[in-house]
């Protein structure tokens, strides 16, 4: 196993623009997480998934975010009408239940 | 709610000093705390934990023991190399009684670079 895998890299976007980013967790991991990173700031948790079941979402995360795990594997995020606020390191991280996370390299969003 | 404080950088050490990161943290109950490192170009990697108070994590020469009397859990290392040059998060779970290790609250973040 690689390890949680998140494609693309980055992603370069214009104002009002849908995008998507996805997230491979490790294969016997069955939570899964996403969390945004500003410049200079520690990371911030976004929501959470226990297999297919989205238990938890921050309020940071708005009307225009929306994420999905279907089939309790890999894992989308989508942001609808983007602003330049969006703008940030998108990190996926997975783990089994009660044991620490591994996080991936993460999605770099520019929004211009 | 919880919250993690930790010391800003950024910190500059020749090689083989001592390193101290403060970190201190507010919560109810107990949280597992954590240390997790950025090197350059990489993602975020857990460097050491612990679960409950007194506990000791420790990796790669680096400790931090969790004390429930100051609240803190601050990242100690002995000697420092220039391969540890990287950016080192505090962070806290959520939960504070077990449960989810991978909700957490991070840290802003303490950038160490190690001077040959």
């Amino acid at each position: 196993d690689t390890g949680v895998s998140q494609d693309p890299r980055h992603k370069i976007t214009k104002r009002g623009q849908n995008v998507t980013f996805r997230c491979d967790p490790i294969s016997e991991h069955n939570r899964l997480y996403w969390y945004r990173q500003t410049l200079g700031q520690g990371p911030e948790f976004l929501t959470y998934f226990q297999n297919e079941a989205q238990l938890e979402k921050s309020r940071l995360l708005s009307d225009r975010f929306s994420a999905e795990r279907p089939k309790g594997s890999f894992s989308t995020l989508e942001i609808q009408r983007t602003e330049q606020g969006d703008s940030a390191m998108y990190l996926c991280a997975s783990s089994r239940v009660d044991t620490e996370a591994f996080f991936g390299q993460g999605t770099r969003l520019t929004v211009v | 709610g919880n919250s993690v404080t930790q010391m800003e950088g950024p910190v500059t050490l020749s090689e083989e000093a001592f390193l101290t990161i403060n970190c201190t943290y507010t919560a109810t109950g107990y949280p597992s705390l954590f240390w997790y490192v950025q090197y350059p170009g990489e993602g975020l990697q857990l460097l050491l934990k612990a679960t409950k108070a007194d506990d000791k994590g420790s990796n790669k020469g680096f400790e931090a023991t969790y004390r429930k009397e100051t609240t803190s859990f601050h990242l100690e290392k002995g000697s420092v190399q220039v391969s540890d040059s990287a950016v080192y998060f505090c962070a806290l779970s959520r939960s504070n009684y077990g449960g989810s290790q991978g909700n957490l609250i991070f840290g802003k973040g303490t950038k160490l670079s190690v001077k040959p």
